[in-house]
């Protein structure tokens, strides 16, 4: 049982490149989430899909898309990587929603853009 | 100001010493989470609270929804303690994460 699994655990990138960040969950939760950490900052919400086939805007989604691409996987696209989207990023998930039920967390992906 | 504000950013403690963490926010919540994460990176669940106080081994989390503040207390703290602890306030399908408080105890 994996729970929450993120791939790649480290990424470095040239400014422009493109690049996918996957996260797959095995605990049949409806809502999945991407979260940057930087430094002295709290995590900060990018994009969410509440169920299979949605996904919204949080805080902080310009520069990244995302594909809920079955109720498993959930993933982060970067188009045109910028030095100011090296980060570490998290995909957690909850069974319902973040307002009532305990998050899970991936191990992240520290992303670094040069 | 960030609307999760968490106090100390660092703690240093003696082994067995009583830790207490404090949260405080400014935005209407369903429900709060304090978080732990381990240097190696990985975030772990320790609580989710809207009301009261819960318990779990040498954890304990309270929340007062009135004034807007929640604490996180380690009885008899472990060097294996060492950790970040984040709160985190969920409203509306988001959730707004203090910066952390970096624990560290010291055998």
């Amino acid at each position: 049982n994996a729970g929450v699994t993120q791939t790649p655990k480290f990424q470095v990138l040239k400014t422009g490149q493109s690049m996918t960040l996957q996260c797959a969950q095995d605990m049949n939760h409806n809502s999945m989430y991407w979260y940057r950490q930087d430094p002295g900052m709290g995590l900060r919400l990018i994009y969410y899909s509440a169920s299979e086939g949605t996904t919204d805007k949080g805080e902080v989604p310009n520069g990244y898309n995302v594909s809920r691409l079955n109720k498993r996987e959930f993933s982060l696209r970067l188009e045109s990587a910028a030095p100011s989207q090296t980060s570490v990023y998290f995909c957690a998930t909850t069974s319902l929603s973040i307002m009532n039920t305990e998050a899970f967390f991936g191990q992240g992906t520290r992303l670094t853009v040069v | 100001k960030n609307e999760v504000e968490q106090s100390p950013q660092n703690l240093t403690a003696q082994e067995g010493e009583f830790i207490t963490i404090n949260c405080s926010y400014s935005v209407g919540i369903s429900a709060l989470h304090w978080l732990q994460q381990h240097p190696g990176g990985g975030i772990v669940s320790l609580f989710m609270l809207s009301s009261g106080k819960k318990k779990h081994g040498r954890l304990i989390a309270t929340i007062n929804i009135q004034e807007k503040h929640s604490s996180l207390h380690i009885t008899a703290s472990h060097p294996r303690d060492s950790a970040v602890y984040i709160c985190a306030v969920a409203d509306n399908n988001d959730m707004r994460f203090g910066a952390g408080t970096r624990l560290t105890v010291k055998p």
